[in-house]
């Protein structure tokens, strides 16, 4: 059974820094691309970054709202995607979802919970 | 940027019969590949995204089979033809044909 956890998500102050860690078990790390979104409190979903496969180089795709601030890296060896943020706002307040794939995103974590606020 | 339009963003359904949603994309979702990276996700209340139906019209595994997924180009549809109570929660399209993935505003499907 593939699983998908994410961890590292808080309370945290604007300016600040936070690194979430998505843990996936049951299925081969590195065949995939990994993805995280984003979901405002009583809001929608939204995309906001993608890693490749390592044999594809692991390049990465932000989205606009987080570009230059957030950075998205994977360790096949743990079988952990990282989402390091930095220089937080307020409006990043939002629970962050890891989910497997590119084109289909078919599995997805519980979500970890990001606060920004002062 | 693709924007994706959802109709209705409010279903209410009575039990054991049809729903369905429909989604349009302001740009062709086909791929170089000849895909259409259309991709319909359930959030049932206080639960993550999960997935339904890949690829348009392809039901993921574990799905029942009253949902189905259809369309081409700029226009999809999910369709629920017999509503259980499980069923409620909100129902998302998304693209992933390109980047930036983008999602519909959502539609909440309750029971009347």
């Amino acid at each position: 059974e593939v699983q998908l956890v994410e961890s590292g998500g808080g309370l945290v102050q604007p300016g600040r820094s936070l690194r979430l860690s998505c843990t996936v078990s049951g299925s081969t790390f590195g065949d995939y691309g990994m993805s995280w979104f984003r979901q405002a409190p009583g809001k929608g979903l939204e995309w906001v970054s993608f890693i490749r496969r390592n044999v594809y180089g692991g390049t990465t795709e932000y989205a606009a709202s987080v570009k230059g601030r957030f950075t998205i890296s994977r360790d096949d060896s743990k079988s952990i995607a990282y989402l390091q943020m930095n220089s937080l706002k307020t409006e990043d307040t939002a629970v962050y979802y890891c989910a497997r794939g590119q084109y289909v995103a078919d599995y997805w974590g519980q979500g970890t919970l990001v606060t920004v606020s002062s | 940027d693709i924007v994706m339009t959802q109709t209705p963003l409010s279903s209410p359904v009575t039990l054991g019969q049809p729903a369905s949603i429909s989604c349009r994309s302001s740009e062709s979702l086909e791929h170089s590949d000849g895909n259409s990276y259309l991709t319909w996700l359930q959030q049932r209340p206080g639960q993550p995204p999960r997935l339904l139906i890949y690829k348009i019209s392809n039901r993921f595994s574990g799905v029942p089979d009253r949902f189905s997924g259809s369309g081409a180009g700029t226009d999809f549809t999910l369709k629920i033809s017999r509503v259980e109570a499980e069923d409620v929660g909100v129902y998302y399209c998304m693209q992933a044909t390109q980047f930036p993935q983008t999602f519909g505003q959502g539609t909440k499907l309750e029971i009347k």
